[in-house]
């Protein structure tokens, strides 16, 4: 079975632009969840998609948005882009069943300046 | 809110060596799953091991088993004959049933020395 792909892997951006990530899940799973990950902050939990709806949201400003296609494929949009989004996005997708183990993608490097 | 904390931000052992990367966390919740992750210098995240809070036996793969104590909310992980491939960033998370969301502890770098 295929990994969890994210595209584009390295991304380079200026100050109030906007960037859009993908993520495609592995075969079969219906959720996708995404983390952001910086040397200060660590790991946080962006928001969690499962059957194109988003089911759980962490504390992010609203510039950070994401949606679900019925592929089960994802994207990520961040708007009005800041020094401080320069981080290493990550995607991980499971079944969406219980508790059930979330498997990442490789990252998409993003750094704005 | 849960936490997760690991106080070990840095660890090195000799090749072949045991060693334990220790984690701690607080919850109020019965029910929840912890995890080990591993980050190598590519950046993948990989799962290590993984242990369901209702289960008394400590998860094992491999060279890789916990020590899960429950009442100490405590969620070790130990590994066997270390081999210079473990060399990587470790995360233990932390999840509630019914709930996709994993909280993250900071890290333990792990360097395996030749």
């Amino acid at each position: 079975k295929a990994g969890v792909t994210q595209t584009p892997r390295y991304l380079i951006k200026t100050r109030g632009q906007q960037v859009t990530l993908s993520c495609s899940p592995i075969s079969g799973h219906r959720s996708v969840s995404w983390y952001q990950q910086t040397p200060g902050q660590g790991l946080q939990f962006l928001f969690e998609y499962f059957s194109e709806t988003q089911r759980n949201k962490g504390n992010f400003p609203g510039r950070f948005s994401g949606r679900q296609f019925s592929n089960s494929r994802s994207e990520m949009n961040v708007s009005t882009l800041e020094l401080g989004d320069s981080a290493l996005y990550l995607c991980a997708s499971s079944r969406g069943q219980a508790a059930d183990t979330q498997y990442f993608g490789p990252g998409t490097r993003l750094t704005v300046l | 809110a849960q936490t997760v904390t690991q106080s070990q931000p840095e660890m090195s052992v000799q090749e072949a060596e045991t060693v334990t990367l220790s984690c701690t966390y607080d919850t109020s919740e019965n029910n929840y799953y912890l995890f080990w992750y591993k980050q190598p210098p590519s950046r993948q995240m990989i799962l290590v091991i993984r242990q369901e809070a209702y289960k008394q036996q400590n998860a094992t793969e491999n060279r890789f088993s916990v020590n899960f104590q429950k009442a100490a909310k405590s969620f070790s992980l130990k590994i066997s004959d270390s081999q210079l491939g473990d060399t990587a960033m470790y995360f233990c998370a932390f999840t509630n049933f019914g709930n996709e969301k994993l909280t993250f502890g900071t890290g333990t770098r792990l360097t395996i020395i030749p």
